[in-house]
């Protein structure tokens, strides 16, 4: 499969813990993405990467969120001292090209759960 | 699995019929539209796509239409099947931008 994937599909965790999670975007796609969707919502977008650059962060992306695509390949978000707040769906996706009118391909998702 | 979707409006169509969903869609600065479905614990999986030079465009089985007078995008399914049952998102890109901005969603229930 050559689609974008993701991992962990999910995740329990307790208050306060760190927790990371992996998006591996279609082969050759030099933009990435991350949303969060919460049930009954369409998915918010956090950042974009182009290559390794982050270009854009989303204001719901607080101190406690980072993300790093270190090789323009794989990404990573990480969140710190989570909160129950953070209890959402986490949805990676890619596309190819320069311009802004790209097609942009998701992942399944990693849907984390904060006790 | 968790349910997309729980509180949203819902279009249910017998099996066969045509189905349409409709959009209104915030920016017109907006230039590029999608329509996306996403089934329940899955990722959004891209429909159609239109770009705001257009006012219409086909794929199999599914239309895309979109009105920039009243900023309103629609998709047309035709011959609904129980396999598009799903919750369908339409999304816009503002210009100058690159994140999708999405639409509150609509379940479509199909039933047989």
């Amino acid at each position: 499969d050559t689609g974008v994937s993701q991992n962990p599909r999910h995740k329990i965790t307790k208050r306060g813990q760190n927790v990371t999670f992996r998006c591996d975007p279609i082969s050759e796609h030099n933009r990435l993405y991350w949303y969060r969707q919460t049930l009954g919502q369409g998915p918010e977008f956090l950042t974009y990467f182009q290559n390794e650059a982050q270009l854009e962060k989303s204001r719901l992306l607080s101190d406690r969120f980072s993300a790093e695509r270190p090789k323009g390949s794989f990404s990573t978000l990480e969140i710190q001292r989570t909160e129950q707040g953070d209890s959402a769906m986490y949805l990676c996706a890619s596309s190819s090209g320069t311009g802004s009118l790209q097609t942009q391909y998701f992942g399944p998702g990693t849907r984390l759960l904060v006790l | 699995g968790e349910s997309v979707g729980l509180h949203l409006p819902t279009l249910s169509v017998q099996e066969g019929d045509n189905s349409i969903i409709n959009c209104a869609y915030s920016n017109s600065a907006s230039d590029y539209f999608i329509w996306y479905k996403q089934e329940s614990g899955k990722g959004p999986q891209f429909i159609i796509d239109i770009r705001s030079n257009m006012d219409k465009r086909q794929g199999q089985r599914v239309t895309v239409l979109l009105n920039k007078t009243v900023k309103h995008l629609s998709l047309q399914i035709a011959a609904t099947q129980p396999g598009d049952s799903a919750v369908y998102f339409c999304a816009e890109i503002p210009g100058g931008y690159n994140k999708l901005i999405f639409g509150a969603g609509t379940r479509l229930a199909v039933h047989p």
